[in-house]
């Protein structure tokens, strides 16, 4: 069982250059989350989705974007890549909106100079 | 807007007991939420609380009091494996909002 899985593990960008960041999952979760982690910081969300066709914002959503065409992938988008989006980037699901516990990828470490 | 209040570091002794304690004022709660995240790793699921009280897994306890905006989360029998970063996260509308994370250390 595979559970979330994010690809690639590690990047290097040049500024103004772009990016997608997979997440896939193989849960049939509806719930899927992407956050970034600055070090000494706790998750920011960046955006989530509810379900096939359906995402919204999260905390610090400016920079970037998404997708959900289908329930196993949530794809990022980084469009003109920039210093500050230097971070951990991990994605989450869950199987429903309620309270039940995310599951985490290993996240993808993005550095951008 | 959150604001999830954790403190930064502890160190204790292996063997030991630490709590760490998670203040919370926020625009809406469903539950709190802890999690385990070692060094270069994903942060993995602990415990859940919805209502108050306190919830015992095994070495771990959290509790939670609604009315003070206040959780606590005990880790007892320390051993060095617990030497991580543990994050205390607020549920609403679908969502976790997390506090910075407190790294414990545990000394032998």
């Amino acid at each position: 069982n595979a559970g979330v899985t994010q690809t690639p593990k590690f990047r290097i960008l040049k500024i103004g250059q772009s990016m997608t960041l997979q997440c896939a999952q193989d849960m049939n979760h509806n719930y899927m989350y992407w956050y970034r982690q600055d070090p000494g910081m706790g998750l920011k969300l960046i955006y989530y989705s509810v379900g096939a066709g359906i995402t919204d914002k999260g905390e610090v959503p400016n920079g970037y974007n998404v997708s959900r065409s289908t329930t196993e992938d949530f794809p990022l988008r980084l469009e003109l890549a920039a210093p500050s989006q230097t971070s951990v980037y991990f994605c989450a699901s869950s199987p429903t909106g309620s309270n039940q516990p995310q599951h985490f990828g290993d996240g993808t470490r993005l550095s951008i100079l | 807007g959150q604001n999830i209040d954790q403190p930064t570091e502890m160190t204790a002794t292996e063997g030991a007991i630490v709590q760490i304690n998670c203040t919370y004022q926020t625009s809406g709660f469903n539950g709190l939420f802890w999690y385990q995240q070692h060094a270069g790793e994903a942060p993995t699921f602990l415990s859940y609380n919805v209502l108050d009280g306190l919830e015992e897994k095994g070495r771990f306890s959290s509790f939670l009091s609604r009315s003070k905006g206040y959780s606590y989360l005990l880790l007892k029998e320390l051993q060095m494996k617990d030497s991580a970063s543990y994050l205390c996260a607020v549920f609403n509308d679908y969502k976790l909002s997390f506090g910075a994370g407190t790294t414990v250390t545990v000394r032998a």
